[in-house]
């Protein structure tokens, strides 16, 4: 199955403030998938990365606020914007793993003072 | 109500003991059925996967669907502490990533 690299592993942000998390796949992957996981919750799809379109976003998550970059097959970026304490969790990324399996990359531990 | 109940545990139970862990869900449509372990610290990673009823055993894992009572469960034999995780069943209709929903985990610790 495809390695995920993802970064940073966690950070402390400044409310106000934007970070973005990079993911890097060791092979070519048609979509990518951002995840966020709320501590005793489950986890919740944010949006599908293409590679050459627009990602995707679920109902409660906007562009704005999430924008997202996949500038190739192998490589992209979660931006979480103008963050405040509510934007505190764990973003994962994600790949598609055989026919219905997903492989997630470790995670980026935010929080948000 | 939320589409896919999962007891969030924490589960603690002595090393060599079966664990029973389980899933119940709303929606009949759900056709793929998964179980991730998350360690402390990491993603989830896939243990098990299942389509529709039935039976499917890997090691000491075995993981058991009821469509009719919309039930899964994933048994673990002669637990190990290095089974101590956090463990999410995970289904959908389709096996689009878009239609997969997690139940919220069950915290299991194995103790030696």
């Amino acid at each position: 199955s495809a390695v995920i690299s993802q970064k940073p592993s966690r950070d402390i942000c400044q409310r106000g403030t934007s970070l973005t998390i990079q993911c890097q796949v060791d092979s070519q992957v048609t979509m990518m998938f951002w995840y966020r996981q709320q501590p005793g919750q489950s986890l919740t799809l944010i949006a599908t990365a293409n590679q050459g379109s627009e990602a995707t976003y679920e109902s409660g998550f906007v562009i704005d606020k999430f924008p997202i970059s996949r500038p190739n097959l192998t490589f992209s970026t979660l931006t979480v914007s103008n963050m405040s304490p509510e934007d505190s969790s764990i973003y994962l990324c994600s790949v598609a793993q055989g026919y219905y399996g997903y492989t997630f990359g470790s995670g980026t531990r935010l929080t948000v003072v | 109500q939320k589409e896919v109940e999962q007891d969030p545990g924490p589960l603690s139970v002595p090393e060599g003991a079966i664990v029973s862990l389980n899933c119940t869900y709303s929606n009949s449509a759900f056709q793929y059925f998964m179980w991730y372990r998350q360690y402390s610290r990491k993603g989830p990673e896939l243990l098990m996967y299942t389509y529709s009823s039935g039976n499917k055993e890997d090691g000491r894992f075995t993981a058991q669907v009821d469509k009719s009572s919309k039930y899964i469960s994933l048994f673990i034999r002669d637990s190990q502490p290095s089974d101590s995780a956090t463990y999410l069943c995970a289904m959908s209709a389709s096996g689009s990533a878009r239609q997969l929903t997690f139940g919220s985990g069950t915290q299991l610790t194995v103790l030696p």
